[in-house]
């Protein structure tokens, strides 16, 4: 079956260290790949995302995030967290049929950060 | 970019009424609109996916005749919650898809009471 995997429930970092959220999928082939953030409340905002070439992907708020296909794996990371990076994180995955397909959605992982 | 907005953000009802839950995508046409309900500190869940002038496509286990969904244009998409009770207060979030693009609505609070 096809899942989404944030196996880190909730991480706490210091302001300015650096940040790695994991993300592991199980699909078929492999699929387009997203990460969104969550603030509390609010709907959903659109970090980055992978579709194909260079595996390695930069996104808004100094976000950027790694595609490696031999472990399955979107890890999104980040090198400084301010403190406005306090929110949710989910890792979510759709089919690669070129069409908008329902995006799969992983747990989530709450990132906070102490001052 | 691409904005879909979301109406009402937060919403209390009594049990046994209805309420509609707007979502227009400003500026693009969304093609396929999505609905989820979102439990706290919980993942979305997703309960419909509706393309312009088609019938809502429901998750199993969504009542299709509680949550009424209407995707009349390719701006507009509505949820109603029909007779809605205590258990379906809920976090509920839209979600515009074209061609590969999801933007969500900033999601709308239902509470029943």
């Amino acid at each position: 079956a096809q899942s989404v995997t944030q196996p880190d429930i909730h991480i706490t970092v210091s302001e300015g260290a650096s940040l790695e959220l994991r993300c592991n999928y199980s699909y078929g082939a492999t699929p387009y790949l997203f990460w969104y953030v969550q603030s509390p409340g609010q709907g959903l905002q659109l970090l980055l995302k992978y579709f194909s070439g260079d595996t390695l992907v930069q996104g808004i708020k100094g976000f950027e995030a790694e595609f490696k296909r031999s472990q399955s794996s979107f890890n999104l990371r980040k090198p400084s967290v301010h403190w406005s990076d306090a929110a949710e994180y989910f890792c979510a995955v759709v089919p690669n049929t070129g069409t908008a397909s329902k995006l799969t959605f992983g747990t989530g992982t709450r990132l906070q950060v102490t001052l | 970019g691409a904005v879909v907005s979301q109406h009402p953000s937060w919403v209390i009802c009594k049990s046994g009424t209805s309420v509609k839950i707007e979502c227009r995508s400003l500026d693009f046409q969304a093609t396929t609109m999505f609905w989820y309900r979102q439990f706290p500190k919980q993942s979305l869940m997703l309960m419909a996916t509706s393309n312009e002038g088609s019938k809502a496509t429901y998750e199993q286990g969504v009542e299709k005749d509680k949550f009424l969904i209407n995707h009349a244009s390719l701006t507009l998409s509505t949820l109603t919650v029909t007779s809605a009770h205590p258990e379906d207060s809920s976090f509920y979030i839209c979600s515009a898809g074209s061609l590969l693009s999801y933007t969500f609505g900033s999601g709308t609070r239902l509470t029943v009471v």
